[in-house]
């Protein structure tokens, strides 16, 4: 089915660990963001990116990477995974042009211990 | 900059209640306007949208009306369902192309 995935779908890590939190869209959608959600905060973006080889922080990016080498694919890196970092994660993509809202994907829940 | 303000919850309604969950924002320009929907353990889905003002969306017998004058998009609904339980989303999109999400709303409704 056409959609955004995101694995892995469950992720434990120890604080000072790194890992890749994946993104993949099939609908050739140009634009594609990460956000966070935190309990009474809403979801946060965390960086975006409006095309191949474009990327750009959004609001709380500190403490991660991120890359966009292909269209479909828009990976998100934790350099060294902190508690502060615990959090569910949302990928999402559309088009970049016009007033369409975002296909989200089912998320990744994170705890940092 | 732009921002959302939604109603506090949770909100708790019994079955066949009427549901309106408050939405205002600011915003340069003529936004786009969307609420979106998250059942437990699930991504978000968008459940309505309206493009300019006076526009009303409508999905699953929601309704929300833009209204410029008042810079409110507030969701409704004249009947909910159990099924209906889930945390709803207003956001907006004004020039280029990322999403200002409100807070989110709970919505438990009771048999």
């Amino acid at each position: 089915n056409a959609g955004v995935t995101q694995t892995p779908k469950f992720q434990v890590l120890k604080t000072g660990q790194s890992m890749t939190l994946q993104c993949a869209q099939d609908m050739n959608h140009e634009y594609m963001s990460w956000y966070r959600q935190d309990p009474g905060m809403g979801l946060r973006l965390i960086h975006y990116s409006v095309g191949a080889g474009i990327t750009d922080q959004g609001e709380v990016p500190n403490g991660y990477n991120v890359s966009r080498s292909t269209t479909e694919d828009f990976p998100l890196r934790l350099l060294s995974a902190a508690p502060s970092q615990t959090s569910v994660y949302f990928c999402a993509s559309s088009y970049s042009i016009g007033r369409d809202g975002y296909t989200f994907g089912s998320g990744t829940r994170l705890t940092v211990v | 900059g732009n921002s959302v303000t939604q109603m506090e919850g949770p909100v708790t309604l019994s079955e066949e209640a009427f549901l309106t969950i408050n939405c205002t924002y600011t915003a340069t320009g003529y936004p786009s306007l969307f609420w979106y929907v998250q059942y437990p353990g699930e991504g978000l889905q968008l459940l309505l949208k309206a493009t300019k003002a006076d526009d009303k969306g409508s999905n699953k017998g929601f309704e929300a009306t833009y209204r410029k004058e008042t810079t409110s998009f507030h969701l409704e609904k004249g009947s909910v369902q159990v099924s209906d339980s889930a945390v709803y989303f207003c956001a907006l999109k004004s020039s280029g192309d990322k999403l200002t999400f409100g807070t989110g709303t709970r919505l438990a409704v009771r048999p």
